[in-house]
């Protein structure tokens, strides 16, 4: 099967703009999660998804929002983006998001703000 | 709330040295453990997680749950071996979803 894929793999977008990323689950896998990486805070989770709907969010701002569609596909948006929002965004993908199941990483978007 | 601490940022040993990599938790239920590696300039992957009891490539991890720890041990370490190691911690119970929590990561480097 082929993996997690996530674009665009890297972006740059300036202070103030907004930025939709998108992630494609193995197929099959109903679950999708987004992880932001920085060198500061580690791998810190953002919200997962399941059956078009968030069911777990993060502690993060409301300016990070996502979306899944009917085929698993996923986006995730920040808007009004800051310097700090600079990072590697991380989606990863399970098959029913259970707490013991593994969840497979894409390679990740990376974004810098200007 | 959970939390994963892994002390060590960078754990260096000699070819066929044993190695030992240190994952302490804190959660109030019943955790699932895992270890995710990331070998340069590849994606994160699972290495091994505590329900599989699985030894993969030659790693193995017992889960204590007297002393909250997740350690990963390998008897002789190789070249190959050398990646950033991420103990993880998933909550049974948890509102919705497998949430990770991640440790800081220790950069595993095996020299010759």
């Amino acid at each position: 099967k082929a993996g997690v894929t996530q674009t665009p793999r890297y972006l740059i977008k300036t202070r103030g703009q907004q930025v939709t990323l998108s992630c494609s689950p193995i197929s099959g896998h109903r679950s999708v999660s987004w992880y932001q990486q920085t060198p500061g805070q580690g791998l810190q989770f953002l919200f997962e998804y399941f059956s078009e709907t968030q069911r777990n969010k993060g502690n993060f701002p409301g300016r990070f929002s996502g979306r899944q569609f009917s085929n698993s596909r996923s986006e995730m948006n920040v808007s009004t983006l800051e310097l700090g929002d600079s990072a590697l965004y991380l989606c990863a993908s399970s098959l029913e998001g259970q707490y013991q199941e593994t969840q497979y990483f894409g390679p990740g978007t990376r974004l810098l703000v200007l | 709330a959970q939390r994963v601490t892994q002390p060590e940022k960078l754990l260096s040993v000699f070819k066929g040295a044993p190695v030992e990599l240190k994952c302490n938790y804190s959660y109030s239920g019943s955790p699932e453990l895992f270890w995710y590696v990331q070998y340069s300039r590849q994606r994160l992957q699972l290495l091994l997680r505590h329900i599989s009891r699985e030894s993969i490539k030659g790693f193995t991890a017992d889960l204590n749950k007297g002393e909250t720890s997740f350690h990963l041990k390998k008897p002789f370490a190789q070249e190959e071996d050398s990646a950033m190691y991420y103990c993880a911690l998933s909550g049974f119970g948890d509102v919705g979803g497998n949430k990770l929590t991640f440790g800081t990561g220790t950069q595993l480097k095996v020299e010759l």
